[in-house]
């Protein structure tokens, strides 16, 4: 069975620094997707990144980039040069290509100190 | 361009009564379509997908179902809410095949009293 792994429940990391989520993923599948998502306090999801498991380089958003280890079945999200805005609830997700189902994990809790 | 929609975005129900959200997406034609729920600052459970009108996937056994009774509208319904159910409801969409980014809904909060 599918299964996402999010092992850090609250991050405190002080302004300016940069910032590493852990993802962990179980599939039997080889085709899927990993995603990150932001949820702020006033609930919405905000997309920040996609790796897809065929893609040799790791993933870049501006501050967002993704580090993804495929053979350890990480998908790690980076922040680089953290602000007060990152402070939000995050979640690490993984679409299986071949039925659709999306899940995530339980999330990370980030809250950024000045 | 695609936009998605859901209501009510909040509900409070007494224990036994029924629920019907609704999810509308526009824009776009032949999405999959899911209903997640999040308990109070947990995270994301897949409650029901669908990849087309009439195929509902259901991931979690209990009071709630789902119906598509078109290809842009995704229905969750229960007859009798549990205490349990409460939540904050989440329908989302993407592209019917490959990669692509999840569009969620604003969200239902729902509350059983």
């Amino acid at each position: 069975a599918q299964k996402i792994t999010q092992t850090q429940p609250g991050m405190f990391v002080q302004e300016k620094e940069a910032v590493t989520l852990d993802c962990t993923y179980d599939t039997s599948d080889q085709s899927y997707g990993l995603f990150w998502y932001k949820q702020p306090s006033s609930g919405e999801m905000i997309f920040l990144i996609y790796q897809g498991s065929y893609d040799e380089q790791n993933a870049t958003e501006g501050r967002y980039s993704l580090n993804f280890q495929k053979a350890r079945k990480s998908a790690n999200l980076v922040i680089s040069a953290s602000q007060l805005g990152d402070s939000a609830m995050y979640f690490c997700a993984m679409r299986d290509l071949e039925d659709d189902k999306i899940i995530f994990g339980k999330g990370t809790r980030l809250h950024i100190l000045p | 361009s695609q936009t998605i929609h859901q209501w009510p975005a909040t509900l409070v129900q007494p224990v036994g009564s029924p629920l019907s959200l609704e999810c509308t997406v526009e824009g776009t034609s032949n999405p999959n379509l899911y209903w997640y729920r999040q308990a109070a600052g947990r995270g994301l459970q897949l409650l029901f997908y669908s990849v087309g009108i009439g195929q509902i996937s259901s991931e979690v056994p209990q009071n709630l179902s789902a119906s598509r009774p078109q290809d842009r509208q995704f229905i969750l319904s229960s007859k009798k809410l549990l205490l349990s159910d409460s939540g904050f409801y989440l329908c989302a969409w993407t592209v019917e095949s490959g990669a692509g980014e999840l569009f969620f809904g604003e969200g239902s909060r729902l509350t059983v009293l």
